[in-house]
């Protein structure tokens, strides 16, 4: 069994300030670990995500995030907020000895940007 | 461009009544999957297809009902056996079910009235 837990359902920082949103996760077996941003009323895409390899991982848009495996965390960050970063953020979880059928999301943090 | 197409974005409903949403790709993915989303909660899936002519129930599959006849096609009906059919649901494509990359629709809202 896995799951993923979100700290904080909404999160507000400045412009230009260092965004932080946390993800901690729990799985059997080791994880693939994943970061989607949704815009509103929009689908979701692909931030970036962990596959077993380097466990500081970079995206798109300036995001990047680290495996923490003794933490069991998989925090996403962005040194310097911009007004388009705005937008609800998921992570997501899946054993890697099954596929995305095992796809684990958590309860989504909303980010705001304070002008 | 290659994508996948949801459609229609809004759909209303009366209650009792079945209606089916439509998604479409033209990624050549093998794998096809639908989600529902409700505020405050992640994705849950419904229903899975990892090839054509063949379908796996997901999470939430009670009240829901899919069909994979073509590759590129993976309608879902929202039946009236569904209670709360109210949501923002999502459908997504992988190359195959191991791909550790999911891409999804701009979605579609369903509103019961």
């Amino acid at each position: 069994a896995q799951s993923v837990t979100q700290l904080g359902s909404h999160v507000s920082v400045s412009e230009g300030a260092l965004v932080l949103l946390r993800c901690n996760y729990s799985s059997s077996v080791p994880p693939y670990l994943f970061w989607y941003v949704q815009y509103p009323n929009q689908g979701l895409q692909l931030l970036l995500k962990y596959t077993s390899a380097a466990t500081l991982v970079k995206g798109i848009n300036g995001f990047e995030a680290e495996f923490k495996k003794s933490e069991t965390s998989f925090h996403l960050t962005k040194p310097s907020a911009h007004m388009s970063d705005a937008a609800e953020y998921f992570c997501a979880v899946s054993p890697t000895n099954f596929g995305n059928e095992k796809l684990t999301f958590g309860t989504g943090t909303r980010l705001t940007i304070i002008p | 461009d290659g994508g996948i197409t949801q459609s229609p974005k809004y759909l209303f409903r009366k209650e009792g009544q079945n209606v089916t949403l439509s998604c479409e790709q033209n990624l050549n993915h093998d794998a096809m999957y639908w989600y529902r989303q409700d505020p405050g909660q992640g994705l849950r899936l419904i229903y899975y297809s990892q090839i054509v002519n063949d379908f796996q129930k997901g999470d939430i599959a009670e009240g829901y009902s899919v069909s994979r006849e073509k590759k590129e096609s993976f309608p879902l009906t929202v039946t009236s056996a569904q209670k709360n059919p109210t949501a923002f649901y999502l459908c997504a494509s992988s190359i195959g079910v191991s791909s550790t990359e999911a891409f999804f629709g701009q979605g579609t809202r369903l509103t019961v009235v």
